[in-house]
Order: structure tokens, then C-alpha cells, then sequence
């Protein structure tokens, strides 16, 4: 079966640094994506990997293990406007099918 | 340059009646796909065209038909259209296996009462 596992929540303070990990189990990896969503909006493109290691935009990070089937978001100079969803989401073998995690929901507080 | 549109925005379904969403892009992605948001799930994949001319199932593809009527639009069709199927509809689109992500349209809200 497949299964992604991300925190349901997170709160960090403005400035701060904040982690969003996820696990993942799939049939077959291609690569790990992540979105972030506005309560109201769509989905938007934020990172993807699909080798071991640190891909950096800007003030936001991904990285990914594939031997520990884990990678997180690294967001980092928090500002209040970073208040959204993130999710996860693996590209399955064949790379056309993307699976997404429940995802995780970031308060930023002043 | 307004990316992938989506009709309509909002529908309220009575049980048993069908329905098609259109959508459609403007930046020669390859590929498309619909999938689903329902509160605490996350989105889950119902249909997806790797290319012209395919359609292959996703998640959660019962109760849906896909028509990948050209390269530029993909439309789901609910044939009778249930309770649980009242959800948040999105369609996106990418370059072939979408490496440098998806791009979503704004989200078809649906209720089925």
C-alpha cells in the first residue's frame, strides 16, 4: 500500500525556523514534491527531489533520505503571510502519479 | 497567460443528476490530471492523462469518466453524481512528469444534496 505521514500541525513564532517532516511507504519512488495551499486557494509548487540530499529556493528548503523514505521542509525566516497547508506528495515509478500527504497545517504568530 | 481554468467554480448536485467539469490549459503541458480534497485527506488522485489520447485511474477513480478531448483540455464527468462525492475538485497540469511540479487551477467546489 501507499502511505505518506506528516504532523497535522505545526505553530512556530515570526523569524523563527520550522521543520515539516514526512514519511512516506510506496510500491515504487520516483521523487518527493511539496505544495503549499492558502486556506481558499489552489495548491502551488514549492520544491521537488529526487535524489538524497538538500535542494534550497530561496527561504525555503526540502531534503530528502531515500534510504530512510523521509524528507522535510526547512522554512526559514518565518513571516505571517507563510500561514498555510503543506503537503507532501511522492511520484510513484513512472513519475506520472503523484500521491499526497493529508498535510500539515502552519500557524505563524507574531 | 491564465494557465488552467477551470468551470465552474461552484455546483450544487442533486443526487443522481450528472455533471462535467471542464478544464483546460494554456502552457502545452503534456500531462493532466483531476484529483479530489475532502477535509483532513489531503488530494487524492481520480483520473490522470500522461498524454494526448490516455487516460489512466488514480486513487480513487469509481463513479468518474475522464476525456482527454485534446492536448489543452481534460474533462471529469460524474454520471450520478452521490453525497460523497461532494468535495473540492481541482485539475492540474504539467511538463511530462511534472519534475518542476504541477500547476493547479482554482478549484471546482461541489455539493451533492
Amino acid at each position: 500500500g501507499q502511505s505518506l505521514e506528516q504532523p497535522s500541525e505545526v505553530t512556530a513564532v515570526e523569524g523563527a525556523i520550522v521543520q515539516i517532516n514526512c514519511t512516506y511507504q510506496t510500491s515504487g519512488f520516483y521523487g518527493l514534491s511539496w505544495y503549499q495551499q492558502h486556506d481558499g486557494g489552489a495548491p502551488t509548487f514549492l520544491s521537488y527531489n529526487a535524489l538524497d540530499g538538500l535542494e534550497e529556493t530561496g527561504r525555503f528548503s526540502s531534503f530528502l533520505s531515500r534510504s530512510d523514505s523521509y524528507g522535510y521542509l526547512l522554512l526559514q525566516e518565518l513571516q505571517m503571510k507563510d500561514s498555510a497547508s503543506y503537503f507532501c506528495a511522492v511520484k510513484e515509478t513512472g513519475g506520472f502519479k503523484t500521491i499526497f500527504g493529508a498535510g500539515t497545517r502552519l500557524f505563524v504568530k507574531a | 497567460n491564465a494557465g488552467v481554468t477551470q468551470t465552474p467554480k461552484f455546483q450544487v448536485l442533486k443526487t443522481g443528476q450528472s455533471m462535467t467539469l471542464q478544464c483546460a490549459q494554456d502552457m502545452n503541458h503534456n500531462s493532466m490530471y483531476w484529483y479530489r480534497q475532502d477535509p483532513g485527506m489531503g488530494l487524492r488522485l481520480i483520473y490522470y492523462s500522461a498524454s494526448e489520447g490516455t487516460t489512466d485511474k488514480g486513487e480513487v477513480p469509481n463513479g468518474y469518466n475522464v476525456s482527454r478531448l485534446n492536448k489543452r483540455e481534460f474533462s471529469l464527468r460524474l454520471e450520478s453524481a452521490a453525497p460523497s462525492q461532494t468535495s473540492v475538485y481541482f485539475c492540474a497540469s504539467s511538463e511530462d512528469r511534472g519534475v518542476y511540479g504541477y500547476t493547479f487551477g482554482s478549484g471546482t467546489r461541489l455539493t451533492v444534496v
